[in-house]
């Protein structure tokens, strides 16, 4: 069953605390993405990797951090210097010049 | 679930009618287009593209039409069906720019009235 996992689908978190979000993919992509969706809002780019042990920042890559060790994973860190964490997050991975393919999204909470 | 929809544009349409659902796209030298599909609380899902040497796409039920002249994108639905009723957004890409470059629009929500 090839596609895009995010886990786990509700987090909640308390102020001041650090939580990483899991992303996977089995598609042999080498581009992954994090976007963070708002309501009523577009998705914004916080991170993306287009190759194992390299990524960049993307619009609003402030209070989050990232790791790339593998190709499959993808993991975003939520810091404790993020301060509006509450939000959906999405993971999206391709290759070349495919299309961006999202994962089923991690619904964040800050308690 | 997520509320996506929120403060969206809406569009309602009985079941059975065709679906038009527009985008206005910011870049004019923007090359490749894309409409994805949000159902609550999932993930957006790719529905069709199209590149812009094209007006027009078709797929399965749904069509593509590409007016670069007024920068407008549409994503046309036919029969449109309850399973339909979703976010829709389109996202472009700079001419040149990669497939890590997509710019996003906000959506607009299709209501599908049984």
């Amino acid at each position: 069953d090839g596609g895009i996992t995010q886990s786990p689908k509700y987090l909640f978190r308390k102020e001041g605390q650090n939580v990483t979000l899991s992303c996977e993919q089995n598609l042999n992509h080498d581009a992954m993405y994090w976007y963070r969706q708002d309501p009523g809002q577009g998705l914004r780019l916080i991170y993306y990797s287009q190759i194992v042990n390299d990524f960049q920042k993307g619009d609003i890559a402030e209070g989050y951090s990232v790791s790339r060790e593998k190709k499959e994973s993808f993991p975003l860190t939520v810091t404790s210097a993020q301060k509006n964490p509450t939000a959906f997050y999405l993971c999206a991975s391709n290759s070349g010049t495919d299309t961006q393919y999202f994962g089923p999204g991690t619904r964040l909470t800050v308690l | 679930g997520e509320s996506v929809g929120l403060h969206l544009p809406t569009l309602s349409v009985q079941e059975g009618d065709n679906s038009i659902i527009n985008c206005a796209y910011s870049n004019s030298a923007s090359d490749y287009f894309i409409w994805y599909k949000q159902e609550s609380g999932k993930g957006p899902q790719f529905i069709i593209d199209i590149r812009s040497n094209m007006d027009k796409r078709q797929g399965q039920r749904v069509t593509v039409l590409l007016n670069k002249t007024v920068k407008h994108l549409s994503l046309q639905i036919a029969a449109t069906q309850p399973g339909d009723s979703a976010v829709y957004f389109c996202a472009e890409i700079p001419y040149g720019g990669a497939t890590n470059k997509l710019i996003f629009g906000t959506g607009t929500l299709l209501a599908v009235q049984p």
